[in-house]
């Protein structure tokens, strides 16, 4: 059974850009959720995709957007980047309503 | 909206002490409450979690939790903790088993350090 991937391990923007974010399910599972963690702090939900739909968001603004594909791997877009963006981005997949969430290791994310 | 509260930032055990990280959480109805642990450079991994029942759970790495509703609290407790314990946990709170369309609100995570 494969984990959760994420790619790429390490990034640098800077203000203005626009940045796309990878990440590839744990087999079968066809729930992704993303969650960003600014340092020193708890993750913070940003929005789920289910069979290829956003089925929730949270209290992020409209320039996060995401994708979720076919084979279930997923995509966050980021664009005109803030400072404030800077943070360690995390996927976690699932399956529908199940409670285990598995986690990638992340992103980290640099905005100079 | 819920919220978590972890009051430690850092706690500092010897190894082979008991431990426990607080958690606080604000929900009006019956929440799902979880503890994570993330390592460094790691993502986060599920210790335990509780939704009905037995308020007392039991997780993987020896580690358990009590959830007590007239205090608002899911602490997390260990009996005896190894130098592999050091890391950060988080508490987090959900309105569905799986976080769902809202997510998992997660709390701000206690820094865990184990003395020789």
């Amino acid at each position: 059974e494969t984990g959760v991937t994420q790619s790429p391990t390490h990034l640098i923007k800077t203000r203005g850009q626009q940045v796309t974010l990878r990440c590839s399910s744990q087999s079968g599972h066809n729930t992704v959720s993303w969650y960003q963690q600014a340092l020193g702090q708890g993750p913070q939900f940003i929005f789920q995709y289910y069979r290829e739909e956003e089925n929730g968001r949270g209290n992020f603004p409209p320039r996060f957007s995401g994708l979720q594909f076919p084979n279930y791997s997923s995509e966050l877009n980021v664009n005109a980047l803030e400072l404030d963006d800077s943070a360690l981005y995390l996927c976690a997949s699932s399956l529908p309503q199940d409670e285990k969430l598995f986690f990638g290791s992340g992103t980290q994310l640099s905005v100079l | 909206a819920q919220s978590v509260t972890q009051p430690d930032i850092h706690i500092t055990v010897s190894e082979g002490a008991s431990l426990e990280l607080r958690c606080n959480y604000s929900y009006g109805a019956t929440p799902y409450l979880f503890w994570y642990v993330q390592s460094p450079g790691q993502g986060l991994q599920l210790l335990l979690k509780y939704f009905s029942g037995d308020t007392l759970v039991q997780g993987i790495k020896g580690f358990e939790a009590e959830f007590k509703r007239s205090q608002s609290s899911f602490n997390l407790r260990k009996p005896s903790v190894h130098w592999s314990d050091a890391a950060e946990y988080f508490c987090a709170v959900a309105t569905y088993s799986g976080g769902g369309a809202d997510g998992l609100t997660f709390g701000k995570g206690t820094h865990l350090i184990i003395q020789p």
